[in-house]
This record gives C-alpha cells, structure tokens and sequence, in this order.
C-alpha cells in the first residue's frame, strides 16, 4: 500500500493571510490529484498534476509535482473564508491508473 | 462532481439488517469506483466496475459486502448482516475511460448503523 501523508492536518488562518498544505510520498505516482471536500458532500477536483516539477495555478491556488513525483503541495495566497475546507491529496499509482490513494486530508479554516 | 447520483444521501440501520447504496454514474461513464471515508480518516478504495463486470475488489471486505454495476441501471454496494463498524460515509466515483485518473465524485451515502 502506497501511503500518502498530509500535513499539517489541520490549519487555522486569518483572511488575507497564505498558507501551504503538503502531500508526501515515498511511492512514486503516475499522477497526483488534488480535491475539496465541504462537509456532507463529496470531494471536488481542483486540479490534476501528472509531470514531475509541474506547477499548475488556478487564481489563487498554485499547485506543485514533486520532481520525482512522490510529492506535491497546494499554496494559498491571501486566503478567503470561501477557501475554508477539507484539502485531500490522492495519488494514481503507476500500475493502477483509477484506484486513487488519499491523504487523510488538511482541514483548512480562514476566519474573517 | 456534476451528474453522478447517488442515493439514499442518509441511511440508517439496525445491526443485522442489509444496506443497499446506489451510484449512477456520470452519462457516458463505463468506471465505477466504490470509496468509504471514515470519521477522521481519507477516502479507502473499496472495489472497481465496469459493466457487468468487477475489476478490481482488493478493498472490499471479503464478508458481508458486494458490489454489481449491471448492463442497464445504477451500480449497487450492498452490506449484508451491518454491523456498527459500518457506519462511515460511502462514495461513488465514475471515469469516463481506462487511463483517465480524473474522478468525478458522488455527494455520498452516509450510513448509520444503530
């Protein structure tokens, strides 16, 4: 079993304020996915990274591959209430393309 | 996560009953995977479908548990005899093909066991 580590698992931040939630690995991925879970629901794609070293923005979310695609990171900057939720980092292992491996997740909260 | 149904959305059992979860996937989605997330804990990969077929169980217990995912209507986790150590939230997930990693999830079934 390929494990995948979150931290830290929990983050508490002012608005305005950046933070960085990492996903670690010592598996190798053939991709990393990165969603947000809000409570009762289910998770949602932010963004997939499939080349090690590649760097995906989306707004204010930037999102990070490993070089050797163990590990990825999500940085926040000026974070917003809106942005308050669960972070889960899932892996596609090599051989098994579908069968995501999850973090247990950063539950982020921005106060105003 | 647009388009994949799952229902019932709340599900409450008395220990020993069984529990039917239903996923519809994505319109034109042939890969269903089934995931449970306990209290605290990431989502477990539980079992892997395409029609008529089980790909991949590796995740579900042995006892108790199966999954179908027929040629016409929803795909189906069924939990014989529950016990408390069930009660988690389930999730299903649909792949439009082989080589595409990214799922697109289900609100979930969150059964109680009581």
């Amino acid at each position: 079993t390929q494990l995948l580590e979150q931290s830290p698992q929990f983050l508490s931040i002012q608005e305005g304020e950046n933070l960085t939630v990492y996903c670690n690995s010592s598996s190798v991925f053939s991709s990393l996915q990165w969603y947000r879970q809000e409570p009762g629901e289910g998770p949602v794609l932010l963004v997939t990274v499939v080349t090690g070293g590649e760097v995906k923005k989306l707004k204010r979310l930037t999102f990070q591959f490993g070089d050797a695609r163990k590990d990825s990171s999500l940085h926040i900057t000026a974070a917003q209430p809106g942005d308050t939720g669960l972070y889960l980092c899932a892996g596609a292992p090599t051989d098994s393309w579908g069968k995501l491996q999850f973090g247990a997740g950063t539950q982020v909260v921005v106060t105003p | 996560n647009a388009g994949v149904m799952q229902n019932p959305r709340h599900l409450v059992r008395r220990r020993g009953q069984e529990a039917r979860l239903r996923c519809s996937p994505v319109k034109g989605h042939s890969h269903v995977y089934w995931y449970r997330q306990l209290p605290e804990e990431g989502l477990k990969f539980m079992v892997y479908l395409q029609k008529e077929n089980i790909i991949d169980e590796s995740g579900m217990p042995k006892e108790r548990f199966s999954a179908e995912f027929p040629k016409e209507g929803p795909s189906i986790l069924r939990i014989q005899q529950v016990v408390r150590g069930d009660s988690a939230a389930y999730f299903c997930a649909s792949l439009r093909g082989q080589g595409l990693t990214e799922a697109f999830f289900g609100q979930g079934t969150r059964l109680t066991v009581v």
